[in-house]
């Protein structure tokens, strides 16, 4: 089975422009979690879609938003990109939203720096 | 409030030897799953192992094991026989009562294995 994959992998932005990620999950995952890493904050949870619907939501601004497509395949959009905005963005899938056991599958990330 | 915390920044190794990686949580659910999630320079993140908090027998794969103690919540993890290849951050991490796909994670621990 193919592992959960990210496009891209880097993205070069300046400050006010906006980015669209993509994630596509493995094969039969129905949820899609996105975090952002940095050096400073850590793992940070952004938001989760599972079945075409946000179930949860991170503490981040407005700027910040998702969907999932009908194949579960995920996007998140930041607009207004700020210069903390620069960060590892993880997208990671999972068979069963509902279940505390809920392993999820890392991608290998899109790394955005903004300038 | 659910948090994860994983007090050292740092450690090295000699290979072949053994290291441990200390993390505390703290949560009001008795049960629940645990995580140690491995990132290597690559970025990519890989869980490493994972515990059931009612199972009171430690969870094992190859030479990663981990010392479970509920009544402490303390969740370390062993590297017997380090290898190179095991020099990553490594993250300890569960995920969010009632909040699906929601992982906690901890700062994270960077290790160092030295030829």
């Amino acid at each position: 089975k193919a592992g959960v994959t990210q496009t891209p992998r880097y993205l070069i932005k300046t400050r006010g422009q906006q980015v669209t990620l993509s994630c596509s999950p493995i094969s039969g995952h129905r949820s899609v979690s996105w975090y952002q890493q940095t050096p400073g904050q850590g793992l940070q949870f952004l938001f989760e879609y599972f079945s075409e619907t946000q179930r949860n939501k991170g503490n981040f601004p407005g700027r910040f938003s998702g969907r999932q497509f009908s194949n579960s395949r995920s996007e998140m959009n930041v607009s207004t990109l700020e210069l903390g905005d620069s960060a590892l963005y993880l997208c990671a899938s999972s068979l069963d939203v509902s279940s505390s056991y809920n392993e999820q599958f890392f991608g290998p990330g899109t790394r955005l720096t903004v300038l | 409030a659910q948090t994860v915390t994983q007090s050292q920044p740092e450690m090295s190794v000699q290979e072949a030897e053994t290291v441990t990686l200390s993390c505390t949580y703290d949560t009001s659910e008795s049960n629940y799953y645990l995580f140690w999630y491995k990132q290597p320079p690559s970025r990519q993140m890989i869980l490493v192992i994972r515990q059931e908090a009612y199972k009171q027998q430690n969870a094992t794969e190859n030479r990663f094991s981990v010392n479970f103690q509920k009544a402490a919540k303390s969740f370390s993890l062993k590297i017997s026989d380090s290898q190179l290849g095991d020099t990553a951050m490594y993250f300890c991490a569960f995920p969010s009562y009632n909040q699906g796909g929601k992982l906690i994670f901890g700062q994270g621990t960077e290790l160092s294995v030295k030829p």
